[in-house]
This record gives C-alpha cells, sequence and structure tokens, in this order.
C-alpha cells in the first residue's frame, strides 16, 4: 500500500507570493490534516478535512486555506507569504477519527 | 499551541541501553501518540495508547499511561545507533469534534552513541 505522498518536497517563493502544496493520502483513507513545522513553534496544527468538509481549523491566519477533493486528496493554499512561513508543512492522513495518523515527507518551504 | 512538555528535552545514550522519555499533557484525552521524526523528514507512527489504557507494548518499545497524573512515558530498550532520533508524543483530546487533531510536545532529541 503507498504511503502519504506530498509534493513537491522543497519549495522557495518569495515574499508576496502565493503556494500550494499537494497531499495524496493512504488509499482509503478520508481524513486530511495539514500541519507546520517551525524551530521555534514545533509541530502545528493547521487543518483537517475529511469527506471534502474542513472539521477542525488550528490558530493560523486566513493566508492558509485547503481543500479536499472527493478522491480525498488534499491541497493546501498560502497566499501573500511572509518569511516566517518558512517551515516543513506536514500531511497526515487517517482512516477515521481517533485512530493512529500517517504522514508523508513533508514540503520544505523556504520564503526568501 | 503545544499540549504539554516531554522531558529530557535532550537524551544521550550508549547502543544497548535503555532510553526513557517522559510526556505530560494538560486536557482530557481520547488517546495518546508517539511518534519519530528522522533529520526533518516526515513522522512515523510509534504507538497508540488509549485512555482506558495503561501499558502496550510494541516490539522494543513500552509505553505506560497515567490518566491521573496526565503523563506518558516510552521506553526504547536495547536502543541502536538507528534510534537516534527526535520522538514526539501527540494527544487526541476527548471534546466532540477534537477527530484526527493531534497536539503535539516539543519532542524529545535520543542520541545512541555506537
Amino acid at each position: 500500500k503507498a504511503g502519504v505522498t506530498q509534493t513537491p518536497r522543497y519549495l522557495i517563493k518569495t515574499r508576496g507570493q502565493q503556494v500550494t502544496l499537494s497531499c495524496s493520502p493512504i488509499s482509503g483513507h478520508r481524513s486530511v490534516s495539514w500541519y507546520q513545522q517551525t524551530p521555534g513553534q514545533g509541530l502545528q496544527f493547521l487543518f483537517e478535512y475529511f469527506s471534502e468538509t474542513q472539521r477542525n481549523k488550528g490558530n493560523f491566519p486566513g493566508r492558509f486555506s485547503g481543500r479536499q477533493f472527493s478522491n480525498s486528496r488534499s491541497e493546501m493554499n498560502v497566499s501573500t507569504l511572509e518569511l516566517g512561513d518558512s517551515a516543513l508543512y506536514l500531511c497526515a492522513s487517517s482512516f477515521g477519527d481517533h485512530t493512529e495518523a500517517f504522514f508523508g515527507q513533508g514540503t520544505r518551504l523556504t520564503v526568501v | 499551541s503545544q499540549q504539554g512538555e516531554e522531558d529530557p528535552q535532550a537524551l544521550s545514550i550508549q547502543e544497548g541501553e535503555n532510553a526513557t522519555m517522559n510526556c505530560s499533557y494538560k486536557t482530557s484525552i481520547n488517546n495518546l501518540q508517539w511518534y519519530r521524526q528522522n533529520s526533518g523528514r516526515g513522522l512515523v507512527h510509534l504507538i497508540l495508547i488509549r485512555s482506558n489504557e495503561r501499558e502496550k507494548h510494541s516490539g522494543r518499545l513500552r509505553v505506560t499511561l497515567d490518566t491521573s497524573k496526565k503523563s506518558s512515558s516510552l521506553l526504547i530498550t536495547a536502543s541502536r545507533a538507528a534510534d537516534t532520533a527526535s520522538y514526539f508524543c501527540a494527544t487526541v483530546a476527548t471534546y466532540t469534534g477534537a477527530n484526527s487533531k493531534l497536539t503535539f510536545g516539543k519532542g524529545i532529541t535520543l542520541s545512541v552513541r555506537p
């Protein structure tokens, strides 16, 4: 069974630009969550999607958004990039509630 | 915001020794999970323990959970150099709508010397 796939693996963007990250969950998993990891703040929850609906949202500004498609693939978008958005963005998929999460390798975003 | 704290923040041991890592959390939980991360890559799920369980084993891993103290410990026995990584505990809260949301601690850096 293929794992969680995130693309691209690395991105360099300029302040003010926008970026879209993609995540393909494990087949059969309908829950997809996104996390931001930085040295200063650690791992922080961004949002969770289940059956194309956002079920949970973390404490991030509206510049961070996401969506989920009918095949459970998910994208997250960050608009008007700031230097502080530089981070490792991790996607995780789960089969159901209160079960283990399987993480992708992450997308390393650098904003210059 | 982080749910809790792990301690120690860093641990260095010799290959073959046991490594014990502790995690504390703040709210009522449905379950607690431990993850490993190698060099800023993706997280690998190690073990999940539910709030009604006290101890769980998986290979060289032993996890305990004390909900009265809101704490958990992860024991890695007979450590290997390949166990060198960062370890995170994460909780799923009990409130309605928590679903799959994981709240992570700050992590513990484990170094296993050959």
